[in-house]
């Protein structure tokens, strides 16, 4: 049980159409990062925020974007879906001042794309 | 971007030492060796980290080569609720992500 909650925690969704992910940080932390993961491979770092603004982003296009809330949660919205795009998203906190710190995850949303 | 080489996977028996290597030949002298697992449908969960030193916590221990080019992470009593994909992750001090690779599935068997 880390504390970070993702919701929901399964969705079908339709090429083309849009997504909005959510995640609900630990107490305490403000930073928020989020991974994909297709199935039978590693996490992808997406992006990261921190207090409001994303500080760090991996390879993937702007139709991935987030935001991130005054109390630390955070949405992951993708448009334009595409097959590949379906995965397991996972949302991840930190407290973000030790970069050397753990990272908690949640458990994810599998998201299926048709 | 992994920089760490793990073996695909391995098995082990319930109740003996579990040891899962790991290389890292290009770890530069500030990155950290992280070990996280992720157990099937669940999120990765962190397991241990270290730079030079031999670490020990209340899940495994971490033993890392004096060159730090290799690292080896020890379950010292492996149960079947250790059956996961163990991940190695070299993080420098300014990396704000984890670079996943494949990961060690580990199979532990009664």
């Amino acid at each position: 049980e880390t504390g970070v909650t993702q919701s929901p925690t399964h969705l079908i969704k339709t090429r083309g159409q849009q997504v909005t992910l959510r995640c609900s940080s630990q107490s305490g932390h403000n930073t928020v990062s989020w991974y994909q993961q297709a199935l039978g491979q590693g996490p992808q770092f997406i992006f990261q925020y921190y207090r409001e603004e994303e500080n760090g982003r991996g390879n993937f296009p702007p139709r991935f974007s987030g935001l991130q809330f005054p109390n630390y949660s955070s949405e992951l919205n993708v448009n334009a879906l595409e097959l590949d795009d379906s995965a397991l998203y996972l949302c991840a906190s930190s407290t973000g001042t030790s970069r050397t710190g753990e990272l908690f995850f949640g458990e994810g949303s599998r998201l299926t794309v048709l | 971007d992994a920089k760490t080489t793990q073996p695909p996977s391995m098995d082990c028996a319930e109740g003996r030492a579990a040891n899962l290597p790991c290389n890292h030949s290009t770890i530069s002298g500030n990155e950290y060796v992280y070990w996280y697992r992720q157990i099937h449908s669940q999120g990765p969960q962190y397991i241990i980290h270290g730079l030079k030193n031999n670490e020990t916590n209340e899940m495994a221990s971490l033993i890392i080569t004096e060159d730090r080019k290799s690292s080896t992470l020890i379950l010292p009593h492996a149960t079947l609720r250790d059956t996961a994909v163990y991940y190695c992750i070299v993080r420098g001090p300014n990396d704000y992500k984890l670079s996943f690779g494949a990961g060690t599935t580990v199979t532990v068997r009664a």
